[in-house]
């Protein structure tokens, strides 16, 4: 059983706020991810983190920013939500064996 | 830059059949990893290909790595309905120094018809 946690699990949320989405981990795991992914289509590499203090944008251009200040907690944040974030954002850890997902957190911006 | 592909895409078949679904990646990898993700979901992982001709098998499916050619192939044996569902392969790729990243294919949407 993985654990690995996101909240919230689902977001509505008005232009323009500010928001941050949460991904924590148990497992100790270095490699941390997030992803983009919408309805039906792939999932889009965003954000990895290979450590603490170690992050990196992902293929996928994005307006959003990461930290990881503790191995354990890889949050991402939006300073300005704008209709085009709509989209569920999946989180990822691994030990390098093993990738292991949270349940996703599925924003829509009104 | 890492590209992994899948095909197909979509994939419509009858309860009872045997079919294979194909990933090919662009760079040398350390490891492949196949995942299903039904609608609405996050993703669950399947298997985890490590090294040139593993071969692993749950149940109705078996997936295998061919690293000189860059092929995985996950292959379903007897379909049934509840085998429905998106099926991703995803591969860490060493470039760029020690960076890997984990980069997924673009998703093979199953539907097994009764």
């Amino acid at each position: 059983e993985a654990d690995i946690y996101q909240t919230p699990r689902y977001l509505v949320i008005g232009t323009g706020k500010k928001i941050t989405l949460e991904c924590s981990q148990t497992m100790g795991h270095d490699k941390m991810y997030w992803y983009q992914q919408d309805p039906g289509m792939e999932l889009h590499l965003i954000h990895y983190s290979y450590g603490v203090n170690s992050t990196e944008k992902g293929d996928l251009s994005s307006e959003s920013t990461v930290s990881r200040i503790r191995t354990e907690h890889f949050p991402l944040t939006l300073e300005s939500a704008r209709p085009s974030h709509t989209s569920q954002y999946l989180c990822a850890s691994s030990d390098g064996t093993e990738a292991f997902f949270g349940q996703g957190t599925r924003l829509t911006v009104v | 830059e890492l590209k992994v592909e899948q095909n197909p895409l979509f994939l419509s078949m009858q309860e009872g059949k045997n079919y294979t679904i194909y990933c090919n990646y662009s760079t040398t990898s350390d490891r492949l990893y196949w995942y299903r993700q039904d609608p609405g979901k996050s993703l669950e992982s399947l298997f985890v290909l490590l090294s040139n001709g593993a071969v692993k098998q749950e149940g109705r499916l078996m997936a295998s790595l061919d690293t000189k050619a860059r092929l995985s192939t996950l292959h379903i044996t007897a379909a049934v309905h509840d085998l429905s569902a998106t099926y991703f392969c995803a591969v860490e790729g060493r470039y760029g120094g020690a960076t890997n990243k984990l980069i997924f294919g673009t998703g093979t949407l199953l539907a097994v018809q009764p």
